[in-house]
C-alpha cells in the first residue's frame, strides 16, 4: 500500500531546532524527498536522500533515514522566521512509476 | 534557465464549463506530472506524461479530466463540465528523465500551481 504519515503542526521558537518527523509504508522506494510550500506557492525541492544512506546534511539541514522503521526526519538547526511553511515528505516507490507519494504535509510556525 | 511553468495562476470557472491548465516544463526536462490539492490536503498524483505519450494516469478521475503533452507545446490538463469538488490547486512538475534513470535524473521540479476555482 501507499501511505505516508506526518504530524499536522510543529511550532518552535527562533533559533531553536526544528524536527519534522515522517512515515512511509513502501520499502521498495529509492529516493525520499523533503518539500518546502509557503503560502499560495509552489513546491520547493528542499533535498532528497537515497535509500542506502542513513543520514545527509546540507547547510542548515539534515535528514535522518531509518529504512527498517521506515522513518524519515528532517531537522532544520537555528530555525528562523523565514522558514515558516508546510513541509512535505515524498517516496518515490519502485513499483509505481514515477509518481510521488506525498504526506499531507507539517506546518512549521517559527515564533519571533 | 526558467524553472517550471503554469498558467494560468488562478481561473475561475462556472459549473458546466471546460477549464484548460498549461504547463511547460523546465527546458531540457522531457517527463512531466500533473498533481492535485485539495484544500488542507496533501498533493495526490493524476498522470505522467512523456512528449505524445502517457505513461502512467492511475490517478486521474475516469470522466471529465484528459491531458496530453504534444510534441511541440506546453502539456494540457483539460477538465470538462467542472463540478464544485474540482476547486482545487493544479500542480505540474517536470523531470528530465524518468524513473529508474538512476542518480537525481527523475527528481520532479514543481511549478507554482494553477489555483482553480468553480463557482
Amino acid at each position: 500500500g501507499e501511505d505516508v504519515e506526518q504530524s499536522l503542526f510543529l511550532s518552535v521558537r527562533e533559533g531553536d531546532s526544528s524536527v519534522i518527523n515522517c512515515t512511509y509504508t513502501d520499502s521498495s522506494s529509492t529516493y525520499l524527498y523533503w518539500y518546502k510550500q509557503e503560502p499560495g506557492a509552489g513546491l520547493q525541492l528542499l533535498t532528497y536522500i537515497f535509500s542506502n544512506m542513513d543520514m545527509k546534511q546540507d547547510q542548515r539541514l539534515t535528514v535522518l533515514l531509518n529504512k527498517k522503521d521506515k522513518h524519515l526526519s528532517l531537522r532544520i538547526a537555528d530555525t528562523q522566521t523565514g522558514d515558516s511553511a508546510i513541509y512535505f515528505c515524498a517516496e518515490n516507490p519502485d513499483n509505481q512509476g514515477g509518481k510521488l507519494i506525498f504526506g499531507q504535509g507539517t506546518e512549521l510556525s517559527v515564533k519571533p | 534557465n526558467a524553472g517550471v511553468m503554469q498558467n494560468p495562476r488562478h481561473l475561475v470557472r462556472r459549473r458546466g464549463q471546460e477549464a484548460r491548465l498549461r504547463c511547460s516544463p523546465m527546458k531540457g526536462h522531457s517527463h512531466v506530472y500533473w498533481y492535485r490539492q485539495l484544500p488542507e490536503e496533501g498533493l495526490k498524483f493524476m498522470v505522467y506524461l512523456q512528449k505524445e505519450n502517457i505513461i502512467d494516469e492511475s490517478g486521474m478521475p475516469k470522466e471529465r479530466f484528459s491531458a496530453e503533452f504534444p510534441k511541440e507545446g506546453p502539456s494540457i490538463l483539460r477538465i470538462q463540465q467542472v463540478v464544485r469538488g474540482d476547486s482545487a490547486a493544479y500542480f505540474c512538475a517536470s523531470s528530465p528523465l524518468g524513473k529508474g534513470t538512476g542518480g537525481n535524473t527523475d527528481t520532479q521540479y514543481f511549478g507554482p500551481g494553477t489555483r482553480l476555482t468553480v463557482l
